[in-house]
């Protein structure tokens, strides 16, 4: 079946502790994108890329680093710079412009 | 800026009640998108809807349905007799015409239907 997979479903942080979360997608979808969403709130923009090799930053970057090597994959990190990053991450792709984003299961991350 | 709004926070209704959730939107442009998204206690977000600015008819499909009014910029989504699986998070969501950026998402209304 063709969708978004996360993993892992649930992660834990320690301090000091950078952390990558995975999101592959067989949907052959050009554009990918990362969200945070916090208890009570909607989704806010981490980052988001339309091409291989290619992405830019959303509405708050500061603290994630992402690569696109590949057109499947799109991994976050989650570094030590994120002083708070306990949260529910969502990864989204959409094979074009105006199209309706299709999202993955999402991955619970906690500080240990 | 684009911006949305979902006023109810949450709305428990009793089961085969209708309950309309609220979405007022805010842009500038005059070629976007609006969205409706079901985000049950799993977590993922399950599309719904998709609407153009062009096309003020409503929809229905099968319980559900969308008022899309220009006038007062509003999407607002209607689940008639309702079910204890209706039970989610809904997020009404916008985005720009050309813009392969990102939603605007509202905060969510949390729907309980109890049985």
């Amino acid at each position: 079946d063709g969708g978004i997979t996360q993993s892992p479903k649930y992660l834990f942080r320690k301090e000091g502790q950078n952390v990558t979360l995975s999101c592959e997608q067989n949907l052959n979808h050009d554009a990918m994108y990362w969200y945070r969403q916090d208890p009570g709130q909607g989704l806010r923009l981490i980052y988001y890329s339309q091409i291989v090799n290619d992405f830019q930053k959303g509405d708050i970057a500061e603290g994630y680093s992402v690569s696109r090597e590949k057109k499947e994959s799109f991994p976050l990190t989650v570094t030590s710079a994120q002083k708070n990053p306990t949260a529910f991450y969502l990864c989204a792709s959409k094979v074009t412009v105006n199209q309706p984003q299709h999202f993955g299961d999402g991955t619970r991350l906690s500080i240990l | 800026a684009q911006k949305v709004t979902q006023a109810q926070t949450e709305i428990s209704v009793v089961e085969k009640e209708d309950v309309t959730l609220d979405c007022v939107y805010e842009t500038r442009d005059t070629t976007y998108y609006l969205f409706w998204y079901k985000q049950p206690p799993s977590g993922e977000l399950v599309f719904l809807i998709r609407r153009n600015s062009f096309d003020e008819q409503n929809e229905i499909s099968g319980r559900y349905s969308w008022n899309f009014q220009k006038s007062t910029s509003s999407f607002n989504f209607t689940i008639t007799a309702s079910q204890v699986v209706d039970s989610a998070v809904y997020f009404c969501a916008l985005s720009i015409s050309g813009s392969a950026r990102q939603l605007t998402f509202g905060s969510g209304t949390q729907l309980t239907v109890l049985p």
